[in-house]
């Protein structure tokens, strides 16, 4: 079946600059790539997501990248804040054969002042 | 956010006891899933459902049951509980496939 690779799983960087999680998958067939930002205590919610026939998506300072021949993806935090600080995960599945998500292990992203 | 609820939000229990936890959407969508997470290994998939009475196995299933009686019900129930299943459950609805995924608010689960 599918598996996500998540790295890092934690991640320091100064408040303003950018930060960047990568994510690899092992299921060529993935084609549905979405992201889950959750803070302390509360419900993983969806940031961005991207299908496989889209390299890039943007979003206001968050941007998601795919390159389907090596399998991996990541996520772009732009100017980052101190509100961005929480745990990141990626995720794949197979539109089409399954409905099942698989997640990786997640990112803690701290956000220094 | 989507019209999801947990129940119990808590709950402490002794090892060897059933537990049950409901997922309740006004939603009306077809798929419905189980996900316990645990520190260091995110959120893991334990079963889900793609309709009424139409259920599959997730990664970690070994020592749960679900059942979908209604759309917008799904219940995971714990046979005999044991000290490793004590974790977070999330549950989580999606309206088709290629479709993000919304979670619940969570259930904490201590089994001691």
């Amino acid at each position: 079946g599918e598996n996500v690779e998540q790295h890092p799983s934690t991640l320091s960087v100064q408040e303003g600059d950018s930060a960047v999680i990568k994510c690899t998958y092992s299921d060529s067939a993935s084609n549905y790539f979405p992201w889950y930002k959750q803070e302390l205590g509360k419900r993983p919610q969806l940031i961005i997501d991207i299908r496989s026939n889209v390299g890039e998506k943007k979003d206001q300072r968050i941007a998601v990248t795919l390159n389907k021949t090596a399998k991996h993806f990541s996520l772009h935090i732009t100017e980052t804040q101190p509100e961005d600080s929480a745990v990141y995960f990626c995720a794949a599945s197979i539109v089409g054969r399954d409905d099942k998500i698989i997640f990786g292990k997640g990112t803690r992203l701290h956000i220094l002042p | 956010d989507a019209g999801i609820t947990q129940s119990p939000r808590h709950k402490v229990t002794e090892t060897g006891t059933p537990v049950t936890l409901r997922c309740h959407q006004t939603e009306n969508h077809r798929y419905m899933y189980w996900y316990r997470q645990d520190p260091g290994h995110g959120l893991r998939l334990i079963h889900y459902s793609y309709g009424v009475k139409d259920t599959d196995k997730g990664e970690v299933s070994d020592g749960y049951s679900v059942s979908r009686s209604k759309t917008e019900d799904f219940l995971l129930t714990l046979e005999s509980a044991t000290s490793s299943q004590t974790s977070v459950y999330f549950c989580a609805i999606r309206q088709g496939q290629g479709q993000p995924q919304h979670f619940g608010d969570g259930t904490r689960l201590s089994i001691l």
